[in-house]
Parts: C-alpha cells; structure tokens; sequence
C-alpha cells in the first residue's frame, strides 16, 4: 500500500534557526497535506497542496511540493517558541477514497 | 460552526466495561473518520464513514464498533477492550464527496483520552 516516509523523526532547534522536514511518497500523491499538533492538542489542518512543483507560503512558512508529486517539504524561517509541536505530513492518492496516508511526524523543540 | 467536537474528553474504563464515544459536527460535512492515536505516532485510521456508510473499515478489532445516526453524528462503541487500545481517539470530519486517489482536509476534534485498566 501507500507510504509516507517522513524526516528527520525529532530536530531541535534554539529560537531564531531555521527548521525544515521532509515526506517522501512511495507512489505518486494527488495531494499532500501539513499539519500541526501542538503537544496535548490535536492535528489542526495548515496547508494543502495539489499542482506538481507548487510552492506555498504561509508567514515564516513555506511549503513545497515536488515535481513528481512524491515528495514534499515544509520550512519554517527563524523559529519561535509557538512553533513547538508535531508536524504531520499527509498524502492522498492510488486507488483509495477519502483516505489519508500520514508521515510518521516530526517533533519540533525550539529553545529559547 | 466550524468545529468537530467529541466527549467525553477523558474515559478510564476496565477491561469489561462497555463505553461510547460521541463526535459530532455542524459543518454539512458529508464523511467522518475515526483515528487511534498513540503517543509520538501519526493518527491510524479506524473507520471511514461517507453519507452515513461505513466506507473504510482498517481491519479493527469488532471490540470497536462504530455507528452514524446522522450526517452530523458519529459514534465509537467500545466493549471488552484491552490496556493496549489505550490511546487519544480523535474523530475528523470534511466535506466529501469522494474521488479515486483524492481527500479533502480533514477537521479534527479534540479527541477523547481513554485510559483502558
């Protein structure tokens, strides 16, 4: 079936350094979506896209999707402390309905 | 109304008790979703319901027992569950309706904390 390999699993950073994951799909996406899980919460939706080579960005974030629609990356400019948490990558696609493929996550520290 | 809410928010329940956890959603969302989610791990899939039918079912044990009274209401009935399937359950909502290959985003609610002795 589908997999979503998702890097680095931990990264720890002081406040004011970058931070950046990536996902890797083993089949081609028809979409890839971010989201965030902030220690205690629950995933809350950040961005999604949809068209090969897309580059969005949301303030400090900015998001990528790759040519061949199998691979994504979510970066994040000079950190700050509000931006602890999980970070989940989640892909769709192949031949299922409504289903999403999560990335294993990766746990952001940042320092102060 | 753009939430997903569930209750209860925390459930400790033995091993032969028998539990339901509620979700519910406002937003004329046409499928809800059941995840597990264990500590430092991605939510797993559970279920999958689409206009009130079960549409994906990920090979869960029949001790987990999901229902859909309404397009708004979904349900996870629990009995003779193990300390393994403690976990954080959340439940997600979006819009529908389906495509091959495609899914929209997802709206979780808060989850529900169950702790089973």
């Amino acid at each position: 079936g589908q997999q979503v390999m998702q890097i680095p699993q931990y990264q720890h950073v002081q406040e004011g350094e970058d931070f950046t994951t990536y996902c890797n799909s083993s089949t081609t996406l028809s979409n890839i979506q971010w989201y965030k899980q902030r220690p205690g919460g629950h995933p809350v939706f950040l961005i999604q896209l949809v068209k090969s080579g897309e580059v969005k960005k949301q303030k400090r974030l900015t998001f990528q999707f790759g040519e061949a629609k199998k691979n994504s990356s979510l970066h994040i400019t000079a950190t700050q402390t509000t931006d602890v948490g999980t970070y989940f990558c989640a892909g769709a696609g192949g031949t299922s309905y409504g289903k999403l493929t999560f990335g294993q996550g990766t746990i952001l520290t940042v320092h102060p | 109304d753009t939430e997903v809410t569930q209750t209860p928010k925390h459930l400790v329940m033995g091993m032969t008790n028998k539990k339901s956890l509620k979700c519910e959603q406002h937003m004329g969302h046409r499928a809800m979703y059941w995840y597990k989610q264990k500590a430092k791990k991605p939510p797993e899939l559970m279920f999958v319901y689409s206009y009130e039918k079960l549409s994906i079912n990920e090979s869960v044990p029949s001790r987990f027992s999901p229902e859909c009274p309404n397009s708004s209401l979904l349900n996870l009935h629990l009995h003779a569950l193990q300390p393994e399937d403690s976990a954080l359950y959340l439940c997600a909502s979006n819009p529908g309706p389906f495509r091959i290959g495609g899914a929209e985003t997802q709206y979780f609610g808060p989850g529900t904390r169950l702790l089973v002795l």
